[in-house]
């Protein structure tokens, strides 16, 4: 199973959107609704942002979206903010029902 | 809050095993609402999936790491445990054990991680 292509890095400037972008196949990420994204801060524990697709867990800001389409998933940062500079990573479920990750991206705020 | 803390040597020779132990904290690896997984991040890289365990005891794993890994539990100690034999330079990473609801495709609790250094 192929690593899930991500952008190696994205920035922008505090209070302006960013989109992540994660493209993988139809065998995980275009055929399923199990898309998660985590947001990674050194020594610290990943956190989950984004799971199937497009849900937030409770405590996650609305800033953080998710969406998805063919076998392509995205992720959205609003109203960027300065603890928003972190590595973020995407997952999918997979038809080996194994899970894949993707090279992670590097969210810098200018 | 749950809490989960992995631990082990930081350091293993090449062609040894690598042994690490993930603490949870709340009891609930005991429960059947639950699998756990190890991941990993080599320095540089992206995340990669190991494998994971239900607590029925079944196991499934990468394909790529199968032959060398083993996951298993102590339900007693609540810790699982991570197994990887024969290691190279290549398994240099930051170690991850996180949880997962059953029925549920993602991973909601991590811990922040062990990185375990493959050298001489």
């Amino acid at each position: 199973q192929s690593a899930l292509t991500q952008p190696a890095s994205v920035s922008g400037s505090p209070g302006q959107s960013i989109t992540i972008s994660c493209t993988g196949t139809s065998s995980d990420v275009g055929g399923y609704h199990y898309v998660s994204w985590y947001q990674l801060n050194p020594g610290k524990a990943p956190k989950l942002r984004i799971y199937d697709i497009s849900k937030r867990p409770s405590g996650v800001s609305s800033r953080f979206s998710g969406s998805r389409s063919g076998n392509t998933a995205s992720l959205t940062i609003s109203g960027l903010q300065a603890e928003d500079e972190a590595d973020y990573f995407c997952s999918s479920y997979t038809s080996s029902s194994t899970w894949v990750f993707g090279g992670g991206t590097k969210v810098t705020v200018l | 809050q749950l809490h989960l803390q992995e631990s082990g040597p930081g350091l293993v020779e090449p062609s040894e095993t690598l042994s690490l132990t993930c603490t949870v904290s709340d009891g609930s690896i005991s429960s059947s609402s639950y699998s756990w997984g190890w991941v990993r991040r080599p320095p540089g890289k992206g995340l990669e999936w190991i494998g994971s365990l239900h607590y029925s005891g079944s196991t499934i794993y990468s394909p790529s790491l199968s032959s060398r890994v083993i996951i298993s539990v102590d339900m007693s100690k609540s810790q699982l445990s991570l197994k990887m034999t024969s290691v190279t330079a290549t398994d240099t990473a930051v170690y991850y054990c996180a949880r997962r609801m059953e029925w549920l495709q993602f991973f909601d609790y991590w811990g922040q991680g062990i990185l375990v250094t493959v050298s001489s």
